[in-house]
């Protein structure tokens, strides 16, 4: 079945540095989503890219579809205290399809 | 915009004894709606689905079972907890036609001792 790798597990960046997170899927996406789970909380809904290629902007976050959407990232500008927490893609296979493959996240710590 | 809602927030069962969760949702019809289990600091896993009252796909097989008897609300339950039965569980809703994102509850933390 479908499977979404992101990598990496883990990330500790000091406050101010860049970070990126990278999603990988062992098939062609119909579209890609990220979440943000904050320590103790719950997975909340960022984006959806769909289009092939596409990049969106959240404030300092930044988002990729790839070409050939299979794969995805996340890019941190200047990281900030508030933006710990655990980063997950989430890909769909289209059409007819009501599930999505999650990959295991990233974690993301920042160092005052 | 859609409301899930999730209790308790925390439980803790003995190992066997039965269980059932419920989520409501609020704010939409006709949703999609997941159960999801997540063991501390590892990813989601999806248990069930279900895309209208009385339908249900399980994605694991366990000693867990879902049902839905009513548009808006999704109960997870089993009739003997087994302590890998421990971890956060989380109900989330789609609205499944057109765009798939998924709006995740608060989360029930289930501890089996």
């Amino acid at each position: 079945g479908q499977q979404v790798m992101q990598i990496p597990q883990y990330q500790h960046v000091q406050e101010g540095e860049d970070f990126t997170t990278y999603c990988n899927s062992s098939t062609t996406l119909s579209n890609i989503q990220w979440y943000k789970q904050r320590p103790g909380g719950h997975p909340v809904f960022l984006i959806q890219l769909v289009k092939s290629g596409e990049v969106k902007k959240q404030k300092r976050l930044t988002f990729q579809f790839g070409e050939a959407k299979k794969n995805s990232s996340l890019h941190i500008t200047a990281t900030q205290t508030t933006d710990v927490g655990t980063y997950f893609c989430a890909g769909h296979s289209g059409a007819g399809s009501y599930q999505l493959t999650f990959g295991k996240g990233t974690k993301l710590s920042v160092i005052p | 915009s859609q409301t899930i809602h999730q209790w308790p927030a925390t439980l803790v069962q003995p190992v066997g004894s039965p269980l059932s969760l419920e989520c409501t949702v609020e704010g939409t019809s006709n949703p999609n709606l997941y159960w999801y289990r997540q063991a501390a600091g590892r990813g989601l896993q999806l248990l069930f689905y279900s895309v209208g009252i009385g339908q249900i796909s399980s994605e694991v097989p366990q000693n867990l079972s879902a049902s839905r008897p009513q548009d808006r609300q999704f109960i997870l339950s089993s009739k003997k907890l087994l302590l890998s039965d421990s971890g956060f569980y989380l109900c989330a809703c789609g609205p499944g036609t057109g765009t798939y994102e998924q709006y995740f509850g608060p989360g029930t933390r289930l501890t089996v001792t």
